[in-house]
């Protein structure tokens, strides 16, 4: 049971460039949701997913792309990375009537 | 839309206790936590309140709950310098897992 498993850990990109982040859980949580982590700001939400299938807004959406094909993955996508994206983002999981999230180790990106 | 303040800076002796303050705006709230961020690791939940709940104690850590006056507390009896750390409240309404954090909380425990 290897939890909650972001992927990678640490990315550089350049201005433009997309990549995905990975999130992966094996508990067949129905929630999931993505976070950023900036200073002074805590964490504010990006995306969240109730079920396979069904994606909605958080907090600061803009610029980021979910999609929830299955129930174990929820890849949060940048199309056009800017370095207003820098930041580091954080997998959350939580079963349905359950009050607890489990969080991902997190993800450091640096956009240059 | 939902709202969670904390103050951004505490600093205390070791030994001492420690009171970490937060408010919240959603009424709806049906739980709250707190959270321990150390540098460079991710978020490790260390307690929470359901909101019918005025008090919970675990060990060292005591949580007070005023509903009416929607403001969460987090006191740490005899602080110790592994307790320094950043300290998040959050809060948790709904069925849809959305946690709203407040800043974070930087404790800075010294010798």
């Amino acid at each position: 049971n290897a939890g909650v498993t972001q992927t990678p850990k640490f990315q550089v990109l350049k201005t433009g460039q997309s990549m995905t982040l990975q999130c992966a859980q094996d508990m067949n949580h129905e929630y999931m949701s993505w976070y950023r982590q900036d200073p002074g700001m805590g964490l504010r939400l990006i995306h969240y997913s109730v079920g396979a299938g069904i994606t909605d807004q958080g907090e600061v959406p803009n610029g980021y792309n979910v999609s929830r094909s299955t129930t174990e993955d929820f890849p949060l996508r940048l199309l056009s990375a800017a370095p207003s994206q820098t930041s580091v983002y954080f997998c959350a999981t939580i079963q349905s009537g359950a009050n607890v999230l489990t969080f991902g180790a997190g993800s450091r990106l640096t956009v240059l | 839309g939902e709202d969670v303040e904390q103050s951004l800076f505490l600093s205390v002796r070791e030994g001492d206790s420690s009171v970490i303050n937060c408010t919240y705006t959603d009424s709806s709230s049906t739980y709250l936590y707190w959270y321990k961020q150390e540098p460079g690791a991710g978020l490790q939940l260390l307690t929470y309140i359901f909101s019918n709940m005025d008090m919970k104690q675990d060990q060292r850590l005591t949580v007070l709950l005023n509903k009416k006056d929607k403001h969460l507390s987090l006191r740490i009896a005899d602080t110790q310098t592994g307790d320094s750390a950043i300290y998040f409240c959050a809060d948790i309404s709904g069925n849809t897992g959305k946690l709203i954090f407040g800043q974070g909380t930087t404790l800075q425990v010294k010798p």
